[in-house]
């Protein structure tokens, strides 16, 4: 079935330490989106990609990383610049042909804790 | 800029009974509105939209939500409310007419918490 894929489900990691996570879409959507959710701040936008090898900011960019080489893959790097990593990670995707009136796509998130 | 609101950071309701979930939006022009549900340590899952026509919305699992444009709000909406609808609810906006990316907007979410 179509849908999206992240990996892994729960990390752990030390303070200092770099860590990726992985999103694959197999929905052939061009527009692909990581945000991220504490308790009580609903969804905050860390990056977006409307097409392969572009991507963009979004609200909270900083200490995050970001590379889009093939339409499926956009991996998401946690780096030691980020101030409180701690947080569950989401990854969406949207088929831009639908010019705004489509809804986006989530995976499963990724659970990151720092040690 | 544009904006969600959804004042009320839980709800209870007793199983068998109607539920409502506020949202209100701010947007610069007619706004697509969509809700997602989210059960514990998963991802968001659609549930319905507005983008125009008739005010009341149909979705899954029995959900509709009404548009008002007066009143900026499009609230969520079920007659008979189950257990296993508890769980996170968010509303979210995007303005189609913003240009080039259009942004979705999220808010804070709603816990609707059925109780049996």
């Amino acid at each position: 079935d179509g849908g999206i894929t992240q990996s892994p489900k729960y990390l752990f990691r030390k303070e200092g330490q770099n860590v990726t996570l992985s999103c694959e879409q197999n929905l052939n959507h061009d527009a692909m989106y990581w945000y991220r959710q504490d308790p009580g701040q609903g969804l905050r936008l860390i990056y977006y990609s409307q097409i392969v090898n572009d991507f963009q900011k979004g609200d909270i960019a900083e200490g995050y990383s970001v590379s889009r080489e093939k339409k499926e893959s956009f991996p998401l790097t946690v780096t030691s610049a980020q101030k409180n990593p701690t947080a569950f990670y989401l990854c969406a995707s949207y088929s831009s042909g639908t010019s705004g009136t489509g809804e986006l796509f989530f995976g499963e998130g990724s659970r990151l804790t720092v040690l | 800029a544009q904006s969600v609101a959804q004042p009320e950071d839980q709800v209870n309701v007793a199983e068998g009974n109607p539920l409502t979930v506020k949202c209100t939006y701010s947007v610069s022009g007619n706004p697509y509105l969509f809700w997602y549900v989210q059960y514990p340590n998963r991802g968001l899952q659609f549930l319905l939209k507005y983008i125009t026509g008739d005010n009341l919305v149909k979705g899954s699992y029995g959900f509709e939500a009404e548009f008002n444009k007066s009143q900026t709000s499009f609230h969520l909406k079920k007659p008979s409310a189950l257990v296993s609808d508890s769980a996170l609810y968010f509303c979210a906006v995007r303005d189609p007419n913003s240009g080039g990316y259009q942004k979705v907007t999220f808010g804070t979410g709603t816990k609707l918490q059925v109780i049996p």
